[in-house]
């Protein structure tokens, strides 16, 4: 059965950064675009960035250019986030999903990171 | 970027009701429109795809419609287990984004 773990969160220091990994199984990973999803404690969803398949292509939203970077290796099934400066409006649960181009279908449970001094 | 409004925030409503859901585009996005349903603590789950198309697995008593600005996902007939908050999502350029969220309670 598809899954998908995300791990790397956690209590962090303003300024500092974090990568978040993503882990996939049950399908082939290498074929589909992934996606980035936050949600801030008691908020909406707010997407975050989105890699192709192959990893030649990279789109985020506007609220957090320049400070995230997605990534992935498709040898390892894993998909990356990497997250610049933190502030404290970056506390939130960060959630991967399987992108199918019209529409997400499978969704992690979510790795928080908690921003605090 | 495309701004999703997403109306009411919140909805009160009994088991059996119909209620209707509505999302608008702040631009043209086609049909390019999914809805997600959330629980407490748990991960979004896809209902509806291209704005009228049900994910494999989803009750019939959920359904979509609209194209171009705007969207309504309609639950047929509530049942217990439907009380959740919805949100609608953009995919058809980028960034994507989501609506602000219905959250639908037991009334």
């Amino acid at each position: 059965q598809v899954q998908l773990v995300e791990s790397g969160g956690g209590v962090v220091q303003p300024g500092t950064s974090l990568r978040l990994s993503c882990t996939g199984s049950g399908f082939t990973f290498r074929s589909y675009a992934m996606q980035w999803v936050r949600q801030a404690p008691g908020r909406g969803l707010e997407w975050v960035a989105l890699i192709s398949y192959d990893g030649s292509h990279q789109f985020y939203a506007d609220s957090v250019k320049g400070r995230l970077t997605i990534s992935r290796d498709n040898s390892k099934n894993t998909l990356y986030l990497q997250v610049h400066n933190l502030t404290l409006e970056d506390t939130a649960v960060y959630s991967c999903a399987r992108d199918m181009g019209r529409g997400s279908d499978y969704w992690g449970q979510g790795t928080l990171v908690t921003v605090s001094s | 970027a495309i701004q999703m409004t997403q109306s009411p925030s919140s909805l009160s409503a009994s088991v059996g009701d119909r209620v209707t859901i509505t999302c608008r585009a702040s631009q043209d996005i086609r049909d390019d429109l999914g809805w997600y349903q959330q629980k407490p603590g748990k991960a979004p789950r896809l209902l509806i795809y291209a704005s009228s198309i049900l994910e494999s697995g989803v009750p019939s008593r959920f359904s979509g419609s609209g194209s171009g600005t705007e969207f309504t996902l309609t639950i047929s007939s509530l049942q217990p287990e439907d009380f959740a908050t919805y949100y609608c999502l953009q995919d058809y350029n980028y960034p994507r984004s989501f609506g602000q969220g219905t959250k639908l309670e037991i009334k």
